[in-house]
């Protein structure tokens, strides 16, 4: 089975501080995982996935096998990243999303 | 482009009537899966449906239904609605199934069962 856990819902930080939202996966396989992020009054979009190894946005995620972990981080936090954070995995042959029930990200001035 | 498109967008019903929601995904977009989101189970999965087949399912009963017509757009049957059923459907389209093509997602449409 597919689960995915975030264990903070609500995150507070200070701009400039650094910030990560926390992720861990259950999946028997090679999962693939991503981080969706949803603005205020805006759709769900996808912020960065694992295969792409990218930086979004000051954001970077790395998949830690060992640890069942795709945490989200960024080391300066900006008031403009307050948003909800989704983390969301794929697994196999079965392309469905499983999400996280998010982290709620507020960024103070 | 134009983006995913849900209509209605807001939707009021009492508990044992049915819904039709619909989605019209991204021009050449051939994929669209369903999602059901509260704020006690978040985002759960429902179907998928790509050329007109359900490729996939959650786990939700079978009041729950979906199709896909051959310009790819998609309904969501919802029968005998319970209070529970009160949610966001949100439905995501993309080129195709996989991974590889990233899912773009519609801004939902709010059902509320009274």
């Amino acid at each position: 089975a597919q689960r995915v856990t975030q264990p903070e819902k609500l995150l507070s930080v200070f701009k400039g501080a650094p910030v990560e939202l926390k992720c861990n996966y259950s999946y028997s396989g090679s999962p693939e995982l991503f981080w969706y992020v949803q603005y205020s009054r805006q759709r769900l979009q996808l912020l960065l996935r694992h295969i792409s190894r990218e930086s979004i946005k000051g954001f970077t995620a790395d998949l830690n096998k060992g640890e069942t972990s795709f945490h989200l981080k960024k080391p300066f936090a900006q008031e403009e990243d307050s948003a909800m954070y989704y983390c969301a995995l794929s697994g196999g042959s079965n392309y469905k999303l499983t999400f996280g029930k998010g982290t709620l990200l507020t960024v103070n001035p | 482009k134009a983006g995913v498109t849900q209509t209605p967008r807001y939707l009021i019903k009492t508990r044992g009537q049915q819904v039709t929601l619909s989605c019209s995904p991204i021009s050449g977009h051939r994929s669209v899966s369903w999602y059901q989101q509260t704020p006690g189970q978040g985002l759960q999965f429902l179907f998928e449906y790509f050329s007109e087949t359900q490729r996939n399912k959650g786990n939700f009963p079978g009041r729950f239904s979906g199709r896909q017509f051959s310009n790819s757009r998609s309904e969501m049957n919802v029968s005998t609605l319970e209070l529970g059923d009160s949610a966001l459907y949100l439905c995501a389209s993309s080129l195709a199934p996989g991974t590889p093509y990233e899912q773009y997602f519609g801004p939902g449409t709010r059902l509320t069962v009274t």
